[in-house]
């Protein structure tokens, strides 16, 4: 059992290049979430989703897209990078609030 | 204002000690309360959960609720060199399923 998995790990963009992260999880969670972690800001929610199909903004949406085409792979793009989107980025997936987040092992971006 | 306030610290402790982590929240119509940890460079990992008020032991972690100041408070008790990470608290309670984080708190115990 994987539980949540992002790729890549690391990655160094120039600005104005694109890229898109990967989230996938093998535990039929319906829930998914991509948040970004910076120094003194915690965690903050980029965008999440409640199903297959459905994406949702959250806090920090702009600069970034998702898709959510099948439920266990979430799908977070950075159409042109800029400086301020280096961070370390987190997926997580629920099955219901109940059971709290599952947690990725997150992917460290830099854009330079 | 946020919806959960918690105080970064950091938190330096000698080993054996009890350690408090403190969080205060605004919306008292949320009913889920979480305590995550987070060691260096890793995805956080849930630790504690709570519903409604109360208090919730589990080992040397005692997790608890405060919903008539809508506090919520971690307990150590016999802190470890390993439980130096960072401790985030949550709470939610909508039908989306989100959970609404603190900044973290950071923690060394030294041995």
């Amino acid at each position: 059992n994987a539980g949540v998995t992002q790729t890549p790990k690391f990655r160094v963009l120039k600005t104005g290049q694109s890229m898109t992260l990967l989230c996938a999880q093998d535990m039929n969670h319906e829930y998914m979430y991509w948040y970004r972690q910076d120094p003194g800001m915690g965690l903050r929610l980029i965008h999440y989703s409640v199903g297959e199909g459905t994406t949702a903004k959250g806090e920090v949406p702009d600069g970034y897209n998702v898709s959510r085409l099948k439920k266990q792979n979430f799908l977070l793009g950075l159409e042109s990078a800029a400086p301020s989107q280096t961070s370390v980025y987190f997926c997580a997936s629920s099955y219901g609030l109940r059971d709290g987040y599952t947690f990725g092992s997150g992917t460290r971006l830099t854009v330079v | 204002q946020k919806e959960v306030e918690q105080d970064p610290g950091p938190l330096s402790v000698p080993e054996g000690a009890i350690v408090s982590l403190n969080c205060t929240y605004s919306n008292s119509a949320f009913q889920y309360f979480m305590w995550y940890r987070q060691y260096s460079r890793k995805g956080p990992e849930l630790l504690m959960y709570t519903y409604s008020s109360g208090n919730k032991e589990d080992g040397r972690f005692t997790a608890q609720v405060d919903k008539s100041s809508k506090y919520i408070s971690l307990f150590i008790r016999d802190s470890q060199p390993s439980d130096s990470a960072t401790y985030l608290c949550a709470h939610g309670g909508s039908t989306l399923g989100r959970l609404y984080f603190g900044r973290g708190t950071q923690l060394t115990v030294w041995p």
